[in-house]
């Protein structure tokens, strides 16, 4: 069975200093992972995705993340944090032949001026 | 590039009635899921379609059906509307041509649902 854990509801950062927002996950096979993010009354938009390859995986707004297979996490980070970065954040996992992803609980990042 | 839209954007329904939800994807893309997010219960999976068939299907009761068109619209439909499916109702769409590749989904903002 796949599943994925966002450990932290509450993430609290100043703005400027990075950010990071934890995921691990469980899935059979070689994972897909992705990472999105939700504003007030809005979709989500898609921020970036491993698939395979380099470990550290560039994404949208200046956002990173780290796949660590012996860790299985997948963390999201951000060097410099921007107050328009608060927002809900969530972490994703692909079973394998099947296109629906599964989504941890979310983080809510909030970025204190 | 147009993203994916979602009609209505709120609704407001009784307990008992139906609810049909719209969804057009971006365009070339043929596969077209559903999401249902609640505070409770998290961002749920509720079907895919790819080229008008039902591909995969979550755990939800039968009340919940979907549809596909031959232009990959996508509609969603509830019957018996309870009060536990006020929810945010999403629409993703992907290239998708291979079940279980690495496509990015793409969402749409989402139908609000509430049921009184």
């Amino acid at each position: 069975a796949q599943s994925v854990a966002q450990p932290e509801d509450q993430v609290n950062v100043a703005e400027g200093n990075p950010l990071t927002v934890k995921c691990t996950y469980s899935v059979s096979g070689n994972p897909y992972l992705f990472w999105y993010v939700q504003y007030p009354n809005r979709g989500l938009q898609f921020l970036l995705k491993y698939i395979t390859g380099d470990n550290l995986v560039k994404g949208s707004y200046g956002f990173e993340a780290e796949f660590n297979k012996s860790q299985t996490s997948f963390h999201l980070k951000k060097p410099s944090a921007l107050v328009s970065d608060s927002a809900l954040y969530f972490c994703a996992v692909r079973p394998p032949g099947a296109n629906n992803l599964f989504f941890g609980t979310g983080t809510r990042l909030t970025v204190i001026p | 590039k147009a993203g994916v839209t979602q009609t209505p954007r709120y609704l407001i329904k009784t307990r008992g009635q139906q609810v049909t939800l719209s969804c057009s994807p971006i365009s070339g893309h043929r596969s077209v899921s559903w999401y249902q997010q609640t505070p409770g219960q998290g961002l749920q999976f509720l079907f895919e379609y790819f080229s008008e068939t039902q591909r995969n299907k979550g755990n939800f009761p039968g009340r919940f059906s979907g549809r596909q068109f031959s232009n990959s619209r996508s509609e969603m439909n509830v019957s018996t509307l309870e009060l536990g499916d006020s929810a945010l109702y999403l629409c993703a769409s992907s290239l998708a041509g291979i079940a279980g590749g690495p496509d990015t989904q793409y969402f749409g903002p989402g139908t609000r649902l509430t049921v009184l």
